[in-house]
């Protein structure tokens, strides 16, 4: 069970708007349309921002988006703010009825 | 409004076996769908999924530590227990509990989520002699 594949870091700066990726395998991402996201602030638990690909929990921020493209997934954040530096980490079902997360990918808003 | 909050011991001795309790509120683990997981992250490193329990006592392991796991739930006492045998230094770890809501089924098809929508706020476990 290897972890899905995100990009260790990406940089933005405010009101621009950035693209994580989260490469796995026919075997989780590209299965399955159960790839989730979720925010991590320091020393914070993580919080879900996305989930079943594109769909965002009441109370997230429109600028939160997610798409899926065979065994790639993408989280956008348009707009970016301050507060969205964090670290992002993607997680998905498996074909052995197990979860996989990404390496997560650390955000910094310039 | 659901929340989840874990408890355990902070320092474990290699060798040891590690019990931590996941307390909920909020939700039932009788309700149909419903599961409760846990989740690590060593320090500085990524997540790391470990294990489900649904409410109808199906669980779920991580396969490379499926030998040292077990997951089990007491839904009068709102609690879920994880245990871990024959800790080591690398799982010294934040370990999360995390709820997964329940499905629905409409007259053409049923749905399951297969995701995390509420986490508790994590307990560091450090494991050293």
């Amino acid at each position: 069970q290897s972890a899905l594949t995100q990009p260790a870091s990406v940089s933005g700066s405010p009101g621009q708007s950035i693209t994580i990726s989260c490469t796995g395998t026919s075997s989780d991402v590209g299965g399955y349309n159960y790839v989730s996201w979720y925010q991590q602030h320091p020393g914070k638990a993580p919080k879900l921002m996305i989930y079943d690909v594109a769909n965002r929990p009441s109370g997230v921020s429109n600028r939160f988006s997610g798409s899926k493209s065979g065994n790639t997934a993408s989280l956008t954040i348009s707009g970016l703010q301050a507060e969205d530096e964090a670290d992002y980490y993607c997680s998905s079902y498996t074909s052995s009825d197990t979860w996989v997360f990404g390496g997560g990918t650390k955000l910094t808003v310039l | 409004q659901i929340t989840l909050k874990e408890s355990g011991p902070t320092l474990v001795t290699p060798t040891q076996t590690l019990t931590l309790t996941c307390s909920f509120s909020g939700f039932s683990l009788n309700t149909g769908g419903v599961g409760v997981g846990w989740i690590r992250q060593p320090p500085g490193k990524a997540l790391e999924w470990l294990a489900l329990i649904y409410w109808n006592d199906d669980e779920r392991y991580r396969p490379s530590l499926k030998s040292r796991l077990a997951i089990t739930k007491d839904p009068s006492k709102n609690q879920v227990v994880l245990t871990m045998t024959n800790m080591d230094p690398v799982d010294t770890a934040t370990y999360y509990c995390s709820h997964i809501p329940p499905g629905f089924c409409s007259p053409s098809t049923c749905y399951t989520p297969y995701y995390f929508d509420y986490w508790g706020q994590g307990s560091l476990v450090t494991v050293s002699s």
